[in-house]
This record gives structure tokens, C-alpha cells and sequence, in this order.
């Protein structure tokens, strides 16, 4: 069975300020691929990040940067000097690889809520 | 332009109907997920299928059903029988690229209430 946990449920921060989203993950196979998702107040989903299992070199992208640690299960993405833009709900996800290369089953974490103030 | 189409975007109907949810893709990608949105519930899986003529159920699958008839077509019908059927419904799609099976394309999702 899969797993993502996101603890945090609501942040609030002020701009500027640098912010981590933790998710914390559960799998038995072990080549899986992780993401990050985006989900402003318009309701589309935006993607951000996939992440394979065998590569655990952090990456950055502007201001977004992404921790992964197979020790801890943990694929963490922090903010650095937030903006209001970055307002939005936050989703991780988990999905196993097959042998075959069939896409399976894609699990969601419950997200996160951040709010920057002015 | 490729993507993914839901429709409609706003849709009501009554209690104890059945209701069907379109999911059209245009990106040739094998798989095909549902997902239904809750406030604090995150996304939730309904129904995914990996190739066409084959699906899989989620987690929350009672009262949902789906077909897969053609690669482009993944439609939901929400029954009488789903308890709680107001929700906001999204559906996504996957394939492959070199770096192996690809991120979720969503589409815009489609808002069902039932009254």
C-alpha cells in the first residue's frame, strides 16, 4: 500500500519570509516517483516537480527548491522569500513503477493551505 | 493545442439521478485517473485505468462507476447509490517520456451538486 502524509495542514507566513512544505511518504516498492503540485484559488492543478526514486539529488528552480531523503521517506519543498502569488494549496503525490512501465496507481496527500500576507 | 477536457465545468442534478462526468484527452496517454475533491479531504482516487478496457478501482469507488472504451475517453457516471455525491471531480492522465512515466495532467475539473 502507498502513503502520503502531509502533517502541515494550514501555513501562514509573511512575505519574504522562507517557508517548508514537509511530505512524508509510504511505499514497499522500491522505484517510485514523487511529485509536488500547485493548486491556486482558481482550481487548476499546476505541476511543479516529479522526482524518480533512484535520483536523489536536490534540485532548485527559482525560488522553489526540493529536499529528498530516501533515509527519512520524506520529500520536503521549501519557498525562499515567499510572494502572495505563492498562495495556494500544496499537494504531494506518490506513484509506484511497474516492471512493465504502466502508469499506477497516483496517491495525493490531503495538502497544505499557505497563505502569504503583504 | 493537447490537453485534457472535462465537462461541463458546473453541473447540477437532483438527488437519486445518475450523472455522467466527460474526460476527453488528446496526448495519447495510456493511463487515466478520477479524483474527487473534498475541502481538508485533498484528492481522492475513484477509479484509474492503465490501458484501454481495463480499470482499476480506487479508494473511495462505491457508488462511482467508469468505462474505457477508446484511449481518449475515460468517462465517470456517479450513481444514485454515492451517498455524498456534491464534490468537485478532476481528471488526469498520464504517459511516458524518457524520464519514465510522466506527472498527472489535470483537467479544469467539473463542480457537481446535487440538490
Amino acid at each position: 500500500a502507498q502513503k502520503v502524509t502531509q502533517a502541515q495542514t494550514e501555513i501562514s507566513v509573511v512575505e519574504k519570509e522562507d517557508v517548508t512544505l514537509d511530505c512524508v511518504y509510504e511505499t514497499r516498492d522500491t522505484t517510485y516517483y514523487l511529485f509536488w503540485y500547485k493548486q491556486p484559488p482558481s482550481g487548476e492543478l499546476v505541476f511543479l516537480i516529479r522526482r524518480n526514486s533512484f535520483d536523489e539529488q536536490n534540485e532548485i528552480s527559482g525560488r522553489y527548491s526540493w529536499n529528498f531523503q530516501k533515509s527519512t521517506s520524506s520529500f520536503n519543498f521549501t519557498i525562499t522569500a515567499s510572494q502572495v502569488v505563492d498562495s495556494a494549496v500544496y499537494f504531494c503525490a506518490l506513484s509506484e513503477a511497474r516492471v512493465s512501465g504502466a502508469n499506477s496507481k497516483l496517491t495525493f496527500g490531503k495538502g497544505i493551505t499557505l497563505s502569504v500576507r503583504p | 493545442d493537447g490537453g485534457i477536457t472535462q465537462s461541463p465545468k458546473y453541473l447540477f442534478r437532483k438527488e437519486g439521478q445518475n450523472v455522467t462526468l466527460s474526460c476527453e484527452q488528446n496526448l495519447n496517454h495510456d493511463a487515466m485517473y478520477w479524483y474527487r475533491q473534498d475541502p481538508g479531504q485533498g484528492l481522492r482516487l475513484i477509479y484509474y485505468s492503465q490501458i484501454v478496457n481495463d480499470f482499476q478501482k480506487g479508494d473511495i469507488a462505491e457508488g462511482y462507476s467508469v468505462s474505457r472504451e477508446k484511449k481518449e475517453s475515460f468517462p465517470l457516471t456517479v450513481t444514485s447509490a454515492q451517498k455524498n455525491p456534491t464534490a468537485f471531480y478532476l481528471c488526469a492522465s498520464r504517459g511516458r517520456d524518457r524520464g519514465g512515466n510522466t506527472e498527472a495532467f489535470f483537467g479544469q475539473g467539473t463542480r457537481l451538486t446535487v440538490v
